[in-house]
């Protein structure tokens, strides 16, 4: 199965500060990931498709990057409403394989 | 508007079996793949089955292959997952979710919980 390796664990930051979370896939999965927000007691939501495509509805603060394994979630300027926690999603191959998540607080 | 409504979940003990119901509206369920995945208790998600639109493909997570069983009924517009040999370990809230052209999990229902406890 692909592991998909996600940092930080958590992360505090200041509302209007820019955030970067990475996801490495243990093989080349070209552009097949998404990224997820998760808000206590809720379901997940999509945010960014295809690595880079920004989902109908979300805030163009939000965005998606590739380079090689490596993929990058950016927050460009942290609104109250983003403290929430984050997940990557490879959707290369079977077993689908999620990042372990990155929890987003206030500081 | 697309909704996915998970039904079923319960605490059960070890051992025991449980069937999860994820009820469909909104969009021409059988077109479409679906997926389930869990969340534990403070930790975080996991992939656990797909089946195709037609029912023909069908993937599971190592994690539950060979206890679970996903399955799902196009003319009640409906997805299951049947649980067998439960553990303290599947103790989650249980999601559905439909995926789309660009993304595995594009839809998701709001869950059910699931306690696997003596």
């Amino acid at each position: 199965a692909i592991q998909m390796t996600q940092s930080p664990s958590s992360l505090s930051a200041s509302v209007g500060d820019r955030v970067t979370i990475t996801c490495r896939a243990s093989q080349d999965i070209g552009n097949n990931l998404g990224w997820y927000q998760q808000n206590p007691g809720k379901a997940p939501k999509l945010l960014i498709y295809a690595a880079s495509g920004l989902q109908s509805g979300v805030p163009s603060r939000f965005s998606g990057s590739r380079s090689g394994t490596d993929f990058t979630l950016t927050i460009s300027s942290l609104q109250p409403e983003d403290f929430a926690s984050y997940y990557c999603l490879q959707d290369y191959n079977y077993p689908r394989t999620f990042g372990q998540g990155t929890k987003v607080e206030i500081k | 508007e697309v909704q996915l409504v998970e039904s079923g979940g319960d605490l059960v003990q070890p051992g025991g079996s449980l069937r999860l119901s994820c009820a469909a509206s909104g969009f021409t369920f059988s077109t479409y793949a679906m997926n389930w995945v869990r969340q534990a208790p403070g930790k975080g998600l996991e992939w656990l089955s797909f089946i195709s639109s037609g029912g023909h493909t069908i993937y599971y997570a190592d994690s539950v292959k060979g206890r679970f069983t996903i399955s799902r009924d196009n003319a009640k517009n409906s997805l299951y997952l049947q649980m067998n040999s439960l553990r303290d370990e599947d103790t989650a809230v249980y999601y559905c979710a439909r995926e789309s052209v660009v993304a595995t999990l594009y839809y998701w229902g709001q869950g059910t919980l699931v306690t696997v406890s003596s």
